[in-house]
Order: C-alpha cells, then structure tokens, then sequence
C-alpha cells in the first residue's frame, strides 16, 4: 500500500509566527491534497497540486497559505503568520492512480498559543 | 451550494448486529463518492470509491452503494475493531473534495 509521511507530528508556535509542514509520498503520485481537521469537525479541504501547480483551492486557503515543492518529493504547507484559530490537525494525502483512491499521511497537529 | 450530509452522527451496536450509516450530497457533476475510516488521532483511511449510481463495492464485512442522492455503508455482523468514525467525501467537477462530518461508530462487545 502507498504510504504518506509527515513531519513533525506536532508542532507548537506562538501566534504570528511562520510554520512549515512537510509531507513526502512515497514512490509516484498523481494529485497531491492539503487539509485540516479542527478538533472534533469535518475535514476540510484546502488545496489540491498537480503536474506541479495547484489545481484547485478552497477560501480557506488565502494568502496567509502557500504550498511548494521544494526538492521534487517534499511536500510543504506554509503558513505565514499563524492566528489561533489556524489550530488544527493537518493532513496531507496522495494519489497514486487514476483510480483517485486517496492515501492520507498521518497528520501533523499544529497549536498556536 | 456543494454539500454532504451524514447520518446517524453516532451509533452504538452491539457486536454482530448489522446496521447501514448514510451518507446524502448534492454536489455539482460529481466525480467520485468517498468513504474513509478515521481512527481517532490519525489520518483518514481510504475504503472505497464510487462513481456512478447503481454501484456496489464490498471489503470484509463492510458494503457501500451509491445512488444519484445518497450512498449508504453496510456494516455485516461488526466486531468491535470495527469502532470508528466513517467519514463520507465527494468531489465535485472543480476537483474539490467535501467532506461530511462522520458517523461515529461503536461496537459493543
């Protein structure tokens, strides 16, 4: 089975700063989303990538967000400067055939204080 | 607007007890209906894609089915190691993805 990993798992940073959250998919992928789960809601949609380029994204994701790939395989999801309310848990997921099965890593929970 | 409905939002059987959990969308030009299981603390875990009405798919004791409304999971005979919640997603013709909110299953040995 296809595997995505993220690191860290949680990361902790003061309000304003700038957070980068990174994910790598293993072996060749086909689209490649971002997400974020605030505790005890639905998952929510922020960003799709394909062929390099976003694809589509969500009116969460403003211009506090950016998304890179800066090596070929790492995925990043940076937030500039990060308000309260940008607590959540983040998943990033891939897919690998057109089947679009979705194989999402394991999360990384960021807390702003 | 693009939206997806779950239901119950909780369930409790007791082991072995079958039971269905519902999942209704009004999406525009629907690509695809997910059904995930989520763990509490990890990431989604892929169980099944549905593309168009009339379609059935099976894994171990779980069945999903998909009409132009609604698609519904199948739980047969649950153990508890089933226990989790059981999120719903569809993407739409833009290549968003929504998500509902889940279903929180829980089998009672």
């Amino acid at each position: 089975e296809p595997e995505v990993t993220q690191t860290p798992s949680h990361q902790v940073t003061q309000m304003g700063q700038e957070v980068i959250l990174r994910c790598v998919p293993i072996s060749n992928h086909l689209y490649f989303y971002w997400y974020r789960q605030i505790l005890g809601q639905k998952v929510e949609f922020l960003v799709s990538f394909y062929n390099n380029e976003i694809s589509e994204k969500s009116e969460i994701f403003d211009d506090q967000f950016s998304v890179e790939r800066p090596d070929g395989s790492n995925f990043t999801l940076k937030i500039r400067s990060t308000k309260l309310e940008d607590s959540a848990m983040y998943f990033c997921a891939a897919v690998f055939s057109l089947s679009y099965e979705q194989y999402f890593g394991p999360g990384t929970r960021l807390t702003v204080t | 607007e693009d939206q997806v409905t779950q239901s119950p939002e909780a369930l409790r059987l007791q082991e072995g007890e079958s039971s269905s959990l519902n999942c209704s969308y009004t999406v525009s030009g629907l690509r695809g209906l997910f059904w995930y299981r989520q763990d509490p603390g990890k990431g989604p875990e892929f169980l099944f894609t549905l593309y168009s009405a009339g379609e059935e798919k099976e894994k171990e004791r779980l069945k999903a089915t998909l009409t132009k409304k609604e698609s519904f999971l199948h739980i047969t005979a649950p153990k508890p190691e089933d226990s989790a919640t059981y999120l719903c997603a569809v993407q739409a013709r833009d290549d968003k993805i929504i998500f509902g909110k889940g279903t929180r299953l829980h089998i009672l040995p």
